[in-house]
C-alpha cells in the first residue's frame, strides 16, 4: 500500500470548516483513499472514502486532486466533538489483504 | 449501525498467563481483524480472517494466535502473555474487501 503524509496537528475554530490535507504521491490507480478518525479512548471510526471523484456524506466531504496525489477531508462546520486524530489511508479495494496501514494522522483540535 | 463488541474494556494479566480477547460483530461480516495500537507506532495488524476457520497472519503475529469458529466471533489468544504485549487491542470487521472497516472500542491490556 502507498504511504500517506499528514500534518501532525491542526487547530480549527468551532463552527468553521476544518480542512485536513493528505499527500499520497505514490498512490496506484486501483487504490482508494480512506479517512478514519479516532476520538480518545475509542476505536477508529470510518468517515469517508473515494477513488477519484469527490465524495460527500453526512459527516464530511472528500476532495481528491485530479492527479490523485493528494486529498483534503472537509468537515464543514466543526464542533468540539470533532476533536480527534484523523487518519488518511490508501488501500486497494477488492484485494485479498485487509491491511490498513495507519500512519500517525493529524490531531485536530476544535476550539470554542 | 454495525456493532463490534469487545468483551473487556480493561484487562490486567500476569506474565505467563494465557489470555483470551473476544470480539463479536452483529452484521454477518465476512472479514474480521485484530490490531494493536501503541504510542508512536500507530495501528499494526496482528491477524485477520476472511471466513469461518480461515485466518491470515498480519504484520506482527508472533506471540499471538486466533480462532474463528463462528462467523460473528473472532478471538485473539496470547498463549503466554509478556510485558511487551501490554497494549490497546482493537477488533474490526467488514462485509467484504471493498467496504470500510468497523472497529470496536478496544481492550486495554496490561501485562504485569
Amino acid at each position: 500500500d502507498a504511504k500517506t503524509t499528514q500534518p501532525p496537528s491542526m487547530d480549527c475554530a468551532e463552527g468553521r470548516a476544518a480542512n485536513l490535507p493528505c499527500n499520497h504521491s505514490t498512490i496506484s490507480g486501483n487504490e482508494y483513499v480512506y479517512w478514519y478518525r479516532q476520538i480518545h479512548s475509542q476505536g477508529p471510526q470510518y468517515i469517508i472514502h473515494g477513488l477519484k471523484n469527490n465524495e460527500t456524506n453526512e459527516m464530511a466531504s472528500l476532495i481528491i486532486t485530479e492527479d490523485r496525489k493528494s486529498s483534503t477531508l472537509i468537515l464543514p462546520h466543526a464542533t468540539l466533538r470533532d476533536t480527534a486524530v484523523y487518519y488518511c489511508i490508501v488501500r486497494v479495494a477488492g484485494g485479498s489483504q485487509g491491511n490498513l496501514i495507519f500512519g500517525k494522522g493529524t490531531k485536530l483540535s476544535v476550539k470554542p | 449501525d454495525v456493532k463490534v463488541t469487545q468483551s473487556s474494556r480493561y484487562l490486567v494479566k500476569r506474565t505467563g498467563e494465557k489470555v483470551f480477547l473476544e470480539c463479536v460483530q452483529d452484521m454477518d461480516h465476512e472479514n474480521m481483524f485484530w490490531y494493536r495500537q501503541d504510542p508512536g507506532l500507530g495501528l499494526r495488524l496482528i491477524y485477520f480472517s476472511y471466513d469461518v476457520k480461515m485466518k491470515e497472519k498480519g504484520d506482527i503475529p508472533e506471540g499471538y494466535s486466533v480462532s474463528r469458529e463462528k462467523k460473528e466471533r473472532f478471538s485473539l489468544i496470547l498463549e503466554s502473555a509478556s510485558t511487551n504485549q501490554t497494549s490497546m487491542y482493537l477488533c474490526a470487521s467488514s462485509p467484504n474487501w471493498r467496504s470500510p472497516l468497523h472497529f470496536g472500542n478496544g481492550t486495554r491490556l496490561t501485562v504485569t
